[in-house]
């Protein structure tokens, strides 16, 4: 069964601390891995895709990365701004391409 | 663009109600899903349309049916509300279902079956 595990549940960070979320997927024929950001009372907002191990990518403060069974999200000096949850999900081959999601990491990034 | 549009944002229902859930995109993608997120559950797609036309169960279908309208627009019914259908409910739309292309989201509706 297709597994999609998020840690920490909860994060939370001074402002300008650094750190990282992890994602660790199980799914046969991965296709994709995504991030998105969740604002409170708002709908995903996409972030980025991963196609394959050794991928990078960035955006502002944020940059993701892949390898065979997870991902990380590295935010380097994060501001108030970048409080939300973030979600991880994984794209699998086949008939119908499922996208599974994690629950997501909540990080509050305090001044 | 505005993107996913979905309503209504909020609605209470009481156990044997019906309702239905509508949402537009305006980016003219082929793909549409409906999803509902629970605490400590995640996203768990209920029903998706890979194309105008057609349409597919998810994880979790049972008590909700589906309508592609056209292109842009899909609805979700509740023919008869559980209060196990109190949940936070998201209609996304993605270019294509069979490349890579992310899927976008509604801000959501926020069900609550009393």
């Amino acid at each position: 069964e297709d597994q999609v595990t998020q840690s920490p549940e909860a994060l939370r960070l001074q402002e300008g601390e650094s750190s990282s979320l992890n994602c660790s997927y199980t799914v046969s024929g991965l296709r994709g891995l995504f991030w998105y950001r969740q604002d409170p009372g708002k709908g995903p907002e996409f972030l980025f895709t991963l196609y394959s191990a050794g991928e990078e990518k960035e955006k502002e403060r944020l940059k993701a990365t892949l390898t065979k069974k997870e991902s990380f999200l590295h935010i380097t000096a994060p501001k108030p701004e970048d409080s939300a949850t973030y979600l991880c999900a994984v794209r699998k081959a086949g008939g119908y391409q499922k996208v599974t999601f994690g629950i997501g990491t909540k990080l509050q990034v305090i001044p | 663009n505005a993107g996913v549009t979905q309503t209504p944002k909020f609605q209470v229902l009481k156990t044997g109600q019906s309702m239905t859930l509508q949402c537009a995109q305006d980016m003219n993608h082929n793909s549409m899903y409906w999803y509902r997120q629970d605490p400590g559950m995640g996203l768990r797609l209920i029903y998706y349309s890979a194309s105008e036309g057609t349409t597919d169960k998810g994880e979790v279908p049972n008590g909700y049916n589906v309508s592609r309208l056209n292109k842009r627009e899909f609805s979700l019914r509740l023919e008869s509300a559980a209060p196990s259908q109190t949940s936070v409910y998201f209609c996304a739309s993605s270019a294509e279902e069979g490349n890579n292309s992310p899927l976008h989201f509604g801000n959501g509706t926020r069900l609550t079956v009393t």
